[in-house]
């Protein structure tokens, strides 16, 4: 079962844009973790927001997670070509839990 | 090496071979994990590892078995390969499971036929 729900399914912005991706769960988690994968490769880990933490930031990368709404977004600002990927969102409580992910792309 | 490194990248099996699958890391890195990724499903945990020696079963364990005799180490082997089993196969690795990171190799594309 999938924990996490990532929303949209497919993003498509012109470089030099936002883009923000919702994540939604089901159940108490201990974080929630955001990763990229680019097209044929492995996972990449982005950033980590703790159950007690609200906000979170990295880069151009902007993390929020609402435990009473069990939602999270993901928003990268100022976007580039080399942001096209699919972001997945994945839920921890005792294991990871993955959604089905976001992909973006980015047009220069 | 750094990282995770997983071998082969691909490979094509005809149903009922016995294959194995090979992760090796060299983080040091106490918890280890084999995932499948199916197009629009995400990733899905088959089995983990929390430290050498130990291996627990996750979401979809069936037609799967992975050993752990050493913290590097964690193949993945199907027995008897079916076509439901192809899927590119991710293998991650965390200092301990549960909170922290994963870090993920580069994963390997396994056609059943």
């Amino acid at each position: 079962s999938q924990q996490g729900e990532e929303d949209p399914q497919a993003l498509s912005i012109q470089e030099g844009e936002n883009a923000t991706m919702n994540c939604s769960y089901k159940t108490s988690i201990n974080n929630l973790q955001w990763y990229r994968q680019n097209s044929g490769r492995g996972l990449v880990h982005l950033i980590l927001i703790r159950s007690n933490e609200r906000e979170k930031h990295s880069g151009r990368l902007r993390v929020t997670l609402d435990t009473s709404k069990k939602s999270s977004s993901l928003l990268i600002t100022a976007s580039r070509a080399a942001d096209t990927a699919s972001y997945f969102c994945a839920t921890e409580r005792g294991q990871l839990t993955f959604g089905s992910g976001t992909q973006l792309t980015v047009l220069p | 090496i750094a990282g995770i490194t997983q071998a082969p990248t691909s490979q094509i099996l005809a149903a009922g071979r016995r294959m194995t699958l090979r992760c090796t890391q060299d983080m040091r890195h106490n918890a280890m994990y084999w995932y499948r990724q199916d197009l629009g499903l995400g990733l899905r945990l088959i089995h983990y590892s929390n430290t050498a020696g130990t291996t627990g079963k996750g979401e979809v364990p069936d037609g799967y078995s992975v050993s752990r005799a050493n913290t590097d180490d964690f193949p993945l082997t199907l027995a008897s390969a079916v076509p439901s089993q192809t899927s590119v196969y991710f293998c991650a690795s965390s200092v301990d499971r549960g909170r922290d990171e994963q870090f993920f190799g580069p994963g390997t594309r396994l056609t059943v036929l």
